[in-house]
């Protein structure tokens, strides 16, 4: 069984359509983080949370919210889907080990906006 | 402005040869860089990375080097293998434990059987 999951996977939806993109873990971490994926960009942060009552912006959080419902679960929304969000988004968790954080990514849902 | 560059989008090597992946910083404070390999479909996966204390780890096949006066780091594989042929990224970030990681690009290695 996958330690981090994503669902959907995929998904098509319209402009100025709210969606959820839902993420899990059972590796036990506290740190989650959401990023997403263009082509020639690279992975770039969304919004990260150290615990259940964290959450904090990352470098791209306009037009999206997040929610940390449990330790286990992070979830991405956007509010009003426009085009330009249209990616591959990943979760991901993390772990301290020695001092060095490693993080671990979910498979990704790739999210098409008409 | 892309504070981590991976400038050759593609690579391509024959199996059993060496491979070498390049990356270049442009911040002096990262002092911690990781590798990450994406096969279609999935997530990234963790590969190898090394803190500044070190200018070398290797693990298995995969060795990565880091230079800091020229801020860059490479990762050597050898012998490349056909299952080796995925996206790798690279990602700089601080032993601080701050959460950002910078990610590269990504190189596209196709390791040719």
């Amino acid at each position: 069984d996958a330690d981090v999951t994503q669902t959907p996977r995929n998904r098509i939806t319209k402009t100025g359509k709210r969606i959820m993109l839902e993420c899990s873990q059972t590796k036990g971490h506290d740190r989650m983080y959401w990023y997403r994926q263009d082509p020639g960009l690279g992975l770039r942060l969304i919004y990260y949370s150290f615990d259940v009552k964290d959450i904090n912006k990352g470098e791209i959080s306009d037009g999206y919210s997040v929610s940390r419902q449990a330790q286990a679960k992070f979830s991405l929304s956007l509010e009003s889907a426009i085009p330009n969000q249209t990616a591959l988004y990943f979760c991901a968790t993390s772990d301290l080990l020695g001092g060095l954080e490693t993080q671990y990514f979910g498979p990704g849902t790739r999210l098409l906006v008409l | 402005d892309q504070q981590v560059k991976q400038n050759s989008p593609s690579l391509s090597v024959q199996e059993g040869r060496i491979s070498i992946l390049n990356c270049d910083y442009t911040n002096s404070m990262f002092d911690y860089f990781l590798w990450y390999k994406k096969y279609p479909a999935e997530g990234p996966t963790f590969l190898i990375s090394i803190s500044s204390i070190k200018d070398k780890n290797e693990d298995g096949r995969f060795t990565v080097f880091l230079n800091k006066s020229a801020k860059h780091l490479s990762l050597h594989i050898v012998p490349s293998q056909p299952g080796d042929s995925a996206v790798y990224f690279c990602a700089a970030s601080f032993l601080s434990g701050t959460y950002k990681y910078i990610f590269g690009t990504g190189t596209r290695l196709k390791v040719l059987a």
